[in-house]
């Protein structure tokens, strides 16, 4: 049982480039979370993803950034217009739907912005 | 969620025992104790996690006080590969409150030959 996958693992992006990183969750996990952490600083969390449905993006910036989880295929986190802000580690997160659920963690994109 | 207080930092010896503390006196009764570490440059991993009683798997072992309020994390007999972030976390699970983990500063265990 493959556990989540994240892709690419490295992206490099010059200033006003889009950004877009994949996860594929765990078979049988219906729900993603993607988190953020810039160098040095903490993991923050950043959208809650059901299939086809944003359950939670209080984390999420107001601009440039969006997240969606299709009803097939992997979820997708979207940054337009990369500024050098944005450089960080991004994680991508699943968990079945059971009561008492369990995150299980990919191995992250670092996205570099040039 | 329950807010959570953890040492900075702790060192131990290799193939001692790591006991990492964590203080959650704020903790409602359908929260649960959960424990994840990151390990540098990786995604973050669970551990373990209970409600009221001690719990221990094949990573470590956790102690959960009487009243709750506060819980401790044993890794048995630490290893240089344990060197990582650990975190506490409180929160609730079931089918209607499935949401997010808020990850605290955690605490950054090193661990010495």
């Amino acid at each position: 049982n493959a556990g989540v996958m994240q892709n690419p693992r490295h992206l490099v992006r010059r200033r006003g480039q889009e950004a877009r990183l994949r996860c594929s969750p765990m078979k049988g996990h219906s729900h993603v979370y993607w988190y953020r952490q810039l160098p040095e600083e903490g993991l923050k969390f950043m959208v809650y993803l059901q299939k086809e449905n944003i359950i939670d993006e209080s984390g999420m910036p107001k601009e440039r950034f969006s997240a969606e989880f299709p009803k097939e295929g992997p979820s997708i986190l979207r940054i337009q217009q990369v500024v050098r802000g944005d450089s960080a580690a991004y994680f991508c997160a699943s968990s079945t739907e059971t009561t008492n659920e369990k995150l299980f963690f990919g191995s992250g994109t670092q996205l570099s912005v040039l | 969620d329950a807010k959570t207080t953890q040492p900075t930092s702790m060192d131990c010896a290799e193939g001692r025992a790591a006991n990492l503390p964590c203080n959650h006196s704020t903790i409602s009764g359908n929260e649960y104790v959960y424990w994840y570490r990151q390990i540098h440059s990786q995604g973050p991993q669970y551990i373990i996690h209970g409600l009221k009683n001690n719990e221990t798997n094949e990573m470590a072992s956790l102690i959960i006080t009487e009243d709750r309020k506060s819980s401790t994390l044993i890794l048995p007999h630490a290893t240089l590969r344990d060197t990582a972030v650990y975190y506490c976390i409180v929160r609730v699970t079931g089918y209607s409150s499935a949401s997010k983990i808020i990850f605290g500063s955690g605490t950054r265990l090193s661990i010495r030959p």
